[in-house]
Order: C-alpha cells, then sequence, then structure tokens
C-alpha cells in the first residue's frame, strides 16, 4: 500500500530557514500537500502540488518535488515562532483517499 | 463563508456504547472525508463520500460507518466502543476532486 515517510522532529532558530523533508512510495500520487496542525487544532492546507510541477512558491513557503525519486520537500523561510507546529505531508492518488506521513513537528527557537 | 464545522467537540464514553459524530462541510462542497488521528498510528483515512455514496474507504473494523445526506452533511458512527477508539476524529470536505481539502476542528473521542 502507499507510505509517506518523514522525520518527527525539526529544531531551527527564529530568522532561519527550514527544511521539511518527506518521501512517498505510490507512483500514481496525483496532488501532494502540506498540512500544519497547532495544538488542539485541526490541519490547515498550506499549500499543494501537481505531480506534474517539480517547484511551487507561496510567499514564505516553497514546495520542490522531486518525482523520480519520490521526494517532497517544504521550505519555510524566514521562519518565525507562529510556525511551530506539526506539518504532515500527504499523497492522492484520486478519490479523496489522502495517505498522511508520521508528521514532523517544528521547533522554533527565539 | 463558514468553515467545516464538526460537533460535538468532545466526547467521554465506555467500552461497548456507540457514537455518532457530526460534519458539516463548507457550503457548496460535496465531497466530505473522515480520519482518526492517535499518537500512535498517525493521521488514517476512514472513508470519503460524494453526493451520499461512499465512493472510498479505510481499513477500518465495519463498527465504523458512515453516511451522507443530502445537504452533504455527514455522520460517523462508531458502534461497540473499544478503549483504542479514543482518537481524534477529523472531517475534511472539498469541493469535487482530489485537491483541496479543508479540514474541521476535530473530535476529540475518549473511551473510559
Amino acid at each position: 500500500g502507499e507510505d509517506v515517510e518523514q522525520s518527527l522532529f525539526l529544531s531551527v532558530r527564529e530568522g532561519d530557514s527550514s527544511v521539511i523533508n518527506c518521501t512517498y512510495t505510490d507512483s500514481s500520487s496525483t496532488y501532494l500537500y502540506w498540512y500544519k496542525q497547532e495544538p488542539g487544532a485541526g490541519l490547515q492546507l498550506l499549500t499543494y502540488i501537481f505531480s506534474n510541477m517539480d517547484m511551487k512558491q507561496d510567499q514564505r513557503l516553497t514546495v520542490l518535488l522531486n518525482k523520480k525519486d519520490k521526494h517532497l520537500s517544504l521550505r519555510i523561510a524566514d521562519t518565525q515562532t507562529g510556525d511551530s507546529a506539526i506539518y504532515f505531508c500527504a499523497e492522492t492518488g484520486g478519490y479523496q483517499k489522502v495517505t498522511f506521513g508520521t508528521g514532523t513537528k517544528l521547533q522554533v527557537i527565539p | 463563508k463558514a468553515g467545516v464545522t464538526q460537533t460535538p467537540r468532545y466526547l467521554i464514553k465506555t467500552r461497548g456504547q456507540q457514537v455518532t459524530l457530526s460534519c458539516s462541510p463548507i457550503s457548496g462542497h460535496r465531497s466530505v472525508s473522515w480520519y482518526q488521528q492517535t499518537p500512535g498510528q498517525g493521521l488514517q483515512f476512514l472513508f470519503e463520500y460524494f453526493s451520499e455514496t461512499q465512493r472510498n474507504k479505510g481499513n477500518f473494523p465495519g463498527r465504523f460507518s458512515g453516511r451522507q445526506f443530502s445537504n452533504s452533511r455527514s455522520e460517523m458512527n462508531v458502534s461497540t466502543l473499544e478503549l483504542g477508539d479514543s482518537a481524534l476524529y477529523l472531517c475534511a470536505s472539498s469541493l469535487a476532486a482530489a485537491n483541496e481539502q479543508f479540514f474541521g476542528p476535530g473530535t476529540r473521542l475518549t473511551v473510559l
């Protein structure tokens, strides 16, 4: 079945860039997503990328997709304390069955 | 536009009972998906409904069921609750295709 892997934890200093990585196994993935979850809250969609793209930029967020290696990354520029949260990578091949990674907890040190 | 709403937000039940959770999607969204989130298993897909039809189902036992009404509101039912069913249950809605899913705040279910 589909599998999505992420590292569990990342710590960065405020103002630095954060890079969160993700690998997936499903070669038929159509959409790949990044979600943010703050304590006690649901998931917030940050951005998504189609599988036929290799990069997408949205303000401080940059998503890079290496389809050959099935590797997705999220770069957050000028990381702020408000960016502290758990970040989930997810993929789907269709019909809303979305497979999520384990989540990466981002800690921003002031 | 109002976001996805889930009721109740918190629920405490005992083993053997059943529970029904409700989700109201964003107005105009016809697809509703349900997920279970636990510390051990992470986020797992339960099922997805579109226009009152279940289109996809995850690997959960038959105790977990759902339905969708003509106004796109959805309910999820868990019968014969077990301790391991304690989790955050998240609902997400989208227009139709598998692009942007918007999540509700979740229902925190505790089974004692």
